[in-house]
C-alpha cells in the first residue's frame, strides 16, 4: 500500500459527460501528480500541483482541469468526455517540489470507461 | 515521441534466470527511475539513479546508466514468478515537464 488513495476505482459514463476523480496523497507529501495510462499512448504525465499551486503541465487537454485543496487532496475534472478518454487515471505524490523529480508513490488508479 | 524507450517490449524467461531490460532516452537527464506495474495496478518505484552515478543496486536489482549512450539497463537476478509485471523507465529532464515514462517492458516469469 503506497499510502495514496484514489476514488472512485471504476467510473462508467457516457460521451459528453463530466466526471471528477479524487486523490489523497501520502501523509506529508506536498506534490500531487496526475497521469493517464492508455494502451495506445502509454503513461502520460498530465499535471502537477505543489502545495496548492500548479507546478508543471504535461499533455493535459483543455477539457481537463485539476486543483489541489488546502488539505492537499486533489481533484481531476474531465469534461465533454469522448470515447478516447477511456483510460486508467493515476494520481501520485511525492515530498519534493518538482525542481528535481524524485521517487513518486502511485495510487491504485481510477478506471474510466466512456460509452 | 517518448523520451524513454524500453527494449524489449516483452520478455519471457524461466524462473531462476536473470532478466535484463534496457531503456534509451533522447535528452540530458537529472535522474532516471525504474518502476514496476502489476496488471492494472499502480506503479511501484524500484530504484532511482542520478546522472552522475553509473551503477546502483537494490536487493536483486541492478541498474546501470551510461549517459554518453543515453541508455540504462535494469537487471533482475534469480527471477521469481512474483516478478511478472511491466517495467517502466522514467526520466527527469528538469524544468516543468514532470517525469516522462516509456511504454514499458512486459516481463513474464515461467515457473
Amino acid at each position: 500500500d503506497s499510502g495514496v488513495t484514489q476514488t472512485p476505482k471504476h467510473l462508467i459514463t457516457a460521451t459528453g459527460q463530466r466526471v471528477t476523480l479524487r486523490c489523497s496523497p501520502r501523509s506529508g507529501d506536498l506534490s500531487v501528480y496526475w497521469y493517464q495510462q492508455s494502451l495506445d499512448q502509454g503513461l502520460q504525465f498530465l499535471i502537477q500541483y505543489y502545495n496548492g499551486e500548479e507546478r508543471a503541465k504535461g499533455n493535459i487537454l483543455e477539457r481537463f482541469s485539476a486543483q489541489q485543496f488546502p488539505d492537499l487532496h486533489s481533484e481531476l475534472n474531465l469534461s465533454s468526455l469522448e470515447l478516447g478518454d477511456s483510460a486508467l487515471y493515476f494520481c501520485a505524490s511525492s515530498a519534493t517540489s518538482g525542481i528535481s523529480y524524485n521517487e513518486q508513490f502511485f495510487g491504485p488508479g481510477t478506471r474510466l470507461t466512456v460509452l | 515521441s517518448q523520451q524513454g524507450e524500453e527494449d524489449p517490449q516483452a520478455l519471457s524467461i524461466q524462473e531462476g534466470e536473470n532478466a535484463t531490460m534496457n531503456c534509451s532516452y533522447k535528452t540530458s537527464i537529472n535522474n532516471l527511475q525504474w518502476y514496476r506495474q502489476n496488471s492494472g495496478r499502480g506503479l511501484v518505484h524500484l530504484i532511482l539513479i542520478r546522472s552522475n552515478e553509473r551503477e546502483k543496486h537494490s536487493g536483486r536489482l541492478r541498474v546501470t546508466l551510461d549517459t554518453s549512450k543515453k541508455s540504462s539497463s535494469l537487471l533482475i537476478t534469480a527471477s521469481r514468478a512474483a516478478d511478472t509485471a511491466s517495467y517502466f523507465c522514467a526520466t527527469d529532464v528538469g524544468g516543468a515537464d514532470g517525469l516522462t515514462f516509456g511504454k514499458g517492458t512486459h516481463l513474464i516469469i515461467q515457473p
